[in-house]
């Protein structure tokens, strides 16, 4: 089975930190995905990638930063977090560029910013 | 832009009965993917179905039926003899190529949720 797995279930940090939010694969998936999750807003796109290295913006990348080091981990940053970065993360991992394969989703990480 | 719409905020049925969830999605893209997701009360999304936009026979999986209509850009998603296990918050998402030929993320609906009472 496919296993996405993001580092914590819930975190609490505070306005102005810097946060990390990890997430690993264990299926040797090319793609990657971060998401974020808000009532009455579904999930958003925030930045993907496709390789090593490689970023790509989603759709609200604005207060965001990834890193992808390694093929199995894609790390999201919040340079400085704010109240409204409050919200629940989801991880997503596919096969590969050009495969229509679904994306596997994590078990999330639920961020509280006070 | 890509946009989809789940149009039914939360839906209420009780068990045995059938529930058909509505999407509707916009895009100017010829080659594009649907997929459904479910999220249940644990919160992770489990994948259900994809289908391309060239494919538009219905399909049928145990309980859960989808009808692809291109003409009115809808997926729709029906459970017949609806179960308490069927209670989640059902997702509609669409993905088209990029540049590249590959496939971006996903574009959400906002989400339905069914409930099912016993």
């Amino acid at each position: 089975d496919v296993k996405v797995t993001q580092s914590s279930r819930y975190l609490v940090k505070r306005t102005g930190e810097k946060v990390f939010l990890e997430c690993v694969q264990d299926m040797d998936h090319e793609n990657m995905f971060w998401y974020r999750q808000d009532p009455g807003l579904g999930l958003r796109l925030i930045y993907f990638s496709y390789d090593v290295k490689m970023k790509e913006k989603g759709d609200i990348p604005e207060g965001y930063s990834v890193s992808r080091e390694k093929k199995e981990r894609f790390s999201l940053i919040l340079e400085s977090a704010s109240t409204n970065q409050t919200s629940m993360y989801l991880c997503a991992s596919s096969l590969g560029q050009g495969n229509w394969d679904e994306q596997f989703f994590g078990p999330g990480t639920r961020l509280t910013v006070l | 832009a890509q946009k989809v719409t789940q149009a039914q905020t939360e839906i209420s049925v009780v068990e045995k009965e059938d529930a058909t969830l509505d999407c509707v999605y916009e895009t100017r893209d010829t080659t594009y993917y649907l997929f459904w997701y479910k999220q249940p009360p644990s919160g992770e999304l489990v994948f259900l179905i994809r289908r391309n936009s060239f494919d538009e026979q219905n399909e049928i999986s145990g309980r859960y039926s989808w009808n692809f209509q291109k003409s009115t850009s809808s997926f729709n998603f029906t459970i017949t003899a609806s179960q308490v296990v069927d209670s989640a918050v059902y997702f509609c998402a669409l993905s088209v190529l990029n540049s590249g030929g590959g496939a971006d993320g996903l574009t959400f609906g906002k989400g339905t949720h069914l409930i099912i009472q016993p």
